[in-house]
C-alpha cells in the first residue's frame, strides 16, 4: 500500500491565522483527496486535489477558505485560511491506489488542528 | 436521509465473541466497499476492500456485500481487546466521483 505522511501532525493556532498542511506519498498516485473529521464525527470530503489544475470542492467548502495545491503526483497541500474555532478538526489526506493497489483508498495519519 | 447509514454504537462485547458490524446505503452507483478501523487520535486504517457483491475473508475478518439489499457487513471472529476502535464503512462509485462516502462509524469495545 501507499505510505502517506502529513506535516504537521498537530498544531494549535490563533483565530484569524492560516495553516498549511502538507501531504507526501511515497509513490505516484492519480487521485488525492482532502477530508475533515470534526470531533466525534465521521469523515467529510473537502475537495479532490487535481494535479496541474484547480481542486474540485464539495458543497460547503470554498477555495478562498481551503486553497489546495497539487504540483505533482506525490504531493499536495491544504491551507486552512482565516481560522476560527469551528475549524478545529482532524484534516486527512487520502489517495487511491499507489504501492501496487488500484482501487483501495488509503489515509495519512492526519493533522490535528486546534484553533483558539 | 444519509446516503450511508451505520449504527454508531457503542457496541460492547466480551473477548472471543463474534462481532457483526453493518451499514446500509441508498446509492446504487456504489461499487467499491471498504471497512476502516480508526484508533483514537489516529488516521483510518484500511481493513477490507470489496468490489461489487460477494464475500471476502482475511484472517479474523470477513466482509460481505449484498448489493440487492444495499447492505454490507464486517464480521470479526475471536475478537480481542486490541480490536477496540471505531469501525467506519465507506463506499464509492466505479466511475465519476471516486471519493468515499462514509458511515458515521461504530465504536466497538472488546472487554477482556
Amino acid at each position: 500500500s501507499a505510505v502517506i505522511s502529513q506535516k504537521p501532525s498537530r498544531d494549535i493556532c490563533q483565530r484569524g491565522t492560516s495553516l498549511t498542511i502538507q501531504c507526501q506519498v511515497d509513490s505516484q498516485v492519480t487521485m488525492m483527496f482532502w477530508y475533515r473529521q470534526q470531533p466525534g464525527q465521521s469523515l467529510t470530503l473537502i475537495a479532490t486535489a487535481n494535479q496541474g489544475s484547480e481542486a474540485t470542492y464539495e458543497s460547503g467548502f470554498v477555495i478562498d477558505k481551503f486553497p489546495i495545491s497539487r504540483p505533482n503526483l506525490t504531493f499536495s497541500t491544504l491551507t486552512v485560511s482565516n481560522m476560527s474555532p469551528e475549524d478545529s478538526s482532524i484534516y486527512l489526506c487520502s489517495v487511491v491506489g499507489g504501492g501496487g493497489a488500484r482501487y483501495e483508498q488509503y489515509f495519512g495519519p492526519g493533522t490535528r488542528l486546534t484553533v483558539t | 436521509q444519509k446516503e450511508v447509514e451505520q449504527d454508531p454504537g457503542p457496541l460492547s462485547v466480551p473477548e472471543g465473541a463474534i462481532v457483526s458490524l453493518n451499514c446500509t446505503y441508498s446509492n446504487s452507483a456504489f461499487q467499491y466497499f471498504m471497512w476502516y478501523r480508526q484508533y483514537s487520535r489516529k488516521g483510518p486504517e484500511l481493513l477490507m476492500y470489496t468490489y461489487s457483491s460477494g464475500n471476502k475473508e482475511d484472517g479474523r475478518f470477513t466482509a460481505q456485500v449484498d448489493k440487492s439489499s444495499k447492505y454490507i457487513s464486517l464480521f470479526i471472529r475471536d475478537s480481542q481487546p486490541s480490536d477496540s476502535a471505531t469501525y467506519l464503512c465507506a463506499m464509492s462509485a466505479r466511475t465519476g466521483r471516486r471519493a468515499l462516502t462514509f458511515g458515521s462509524g461504530t465504536r466497538l469495545q472488546v472487554q477482556p
